[in-house]
Order: structure tokens, then sequence, then C-alpha cells
């Protein structure tokens, strides 16, 4: 079975900072990789999806951008944080005969 | 744009009761999925509905989709503690199941002794 893994758990960064957030992946290879973001009580947004190393679809204009330098890695990543980055970020594999989306552990972030 | 509506949004109900959440979409799909978050926590997936009048059962929790009607239902049957969470639905619009999904704004279900 498929494991996801994400790095770090938790982060406090100030406004400005650079930002790098990671997601490896276990048990599977050349997965459709998925980055979303969730507000502080609020439902989750695609950022970004990639179906292989190199390949990124962006969904939403922002200061972020996503890599997959590797099959199992997929990172996001910012120059200059904004206050309004602030969220859970969570990454989702495809795996399955259902093609369903399944969730790592998530990325806790606040801007400050 | 794919609409995705849950309601209600805050759902407070007795143990042993039963409840219904209903999901609205503006779009043609025949692919929907069930979620569960705990807080503070990651998605769980629960159910994953592929076909008109597909029907899903696991423990108290029953979901349905009816692809004609836009519609998606979360049935808690006899409600227990453990249920408490908040529920999302999403709708995959490709209907192909490798894209991307569209989420409802979720439900907050506790569950009250």
């Amino acid at each position: 079975s498929q494991t996801i893994h994400q790095w770090p758990a938790t982060l406090v960064q100030p406004v400005g900072s650079p930002l790098s957030l990671e997601c490896t992946v276990e048990g599977t290879s050349n997965p459709n990789l998925y980055w979303y973001r969730q507000a502080a009580g609020r439902g989750l947004q695609l950022l970004f999806y990639s179906v292989g190393i190199g390949q990124i679809s962006s969904e939403v204009p922002q200061n972020l951008s996503a890599s997959r330098p590797q099959d199992r890695q997929f990172i996001l990543s910012s120059k200059k944080l904004l206050l309004s980055d602030s969220g859970f970020y969570l990454c989702a594999l495809l795996a399955g005969e259902t093609d369903t989306q399944y969730f790592g552990p998530g990325t806790r972030l606040t801007v400050l | 744009e794919l609409k995705v509506e849950q309601n209600p949004l805050f759902l407070s109900m007795q143990e042993g009761k039963n409840y219904t959440i209903y999901c609205n979409y503006s779009t043609t799909s025949d692919r929907l999925y069930w979620y569960r978050q705990d807080p503070g926590k990651s998605l769980e997936s629960l159910f994953v509905l592929l076909s008109n009048g597909a029907v899903k059962q696991e423990g108290r929790l029953m979901a349905s989709l009816d692809t004609k009607a836009r519609l998606s239902t979360l049935h808690i049957t006899a409600a227990v503690h453990d249920l408490s969470a908040t529920y999302f639905c999403a709708v995959d619009e490709s209907g192909e199941g490798n894209e991307k999904l569209t989420f409802g704004t979720g439900t907050r279900l506790t569950i009250i002794p």
C-alpha cells in the first residue's frame, strides 16, 4: 500500500521569508500528486497537481510554486510568504482501482 | 466553474438519532467522493461513488449518488460519539478520476451524548 510523508509537520515563518514543503510517497511509481491548502475552518483548495516528473499544473494564481524533481517527490515553495499563506497544506496521491485521492498527514503553516 | 455545496454546514445531533448530509454540485459528473476529517488531522477517504444510483455503506454511514439530480447524500444511522468530525464531499469534474477534485464546504458534525 502507498504511504505519504510530509515534512515538516508544523512551521511558523515570518512574512517575507521563503518556504519549502516536501511531500514524498512510497509504495507506488509515477503517481498523480496534488497540493491542497485548507484555510482555518474552510474547505480544501487545489493548488497544484502533477502527472509526472517536471509536469506541474497550477490551479490558482499566487505566490506559491511547485516542483517535482523526482517521481515520488513533490515540493511546494515560495520566495516570500504572505500572511494569507497560513493554512494546512495537504499532499495527496491518486491510487487504487477507484482512482481515489489519499491524503498525507499535512503541514500546518503559520505566517506571522 | 464547478460549485459543490453541502448542507447543513453545522449539525449537532443526539446519540442514537438518524440524519442526512446533502451534497449538491453544479455540473454533470458521475464520480463523487466522501471524506472525513477529525480536528487537526488530515482527510480520510470514506466512500467513492462511481455511477448514478451507486450506494455504499460502512457501519453507520451510507452514501448514495443521484447524478441526474446532481446530489449525493451521506446518511448517518443511530449516531455515536465517534462519528463526530467534519465531512466533505468532493466531485471529479473530469469524470475520469485522474484530475482535480472540487471540495464542498464541509459539514461539521457533533454528536451529543
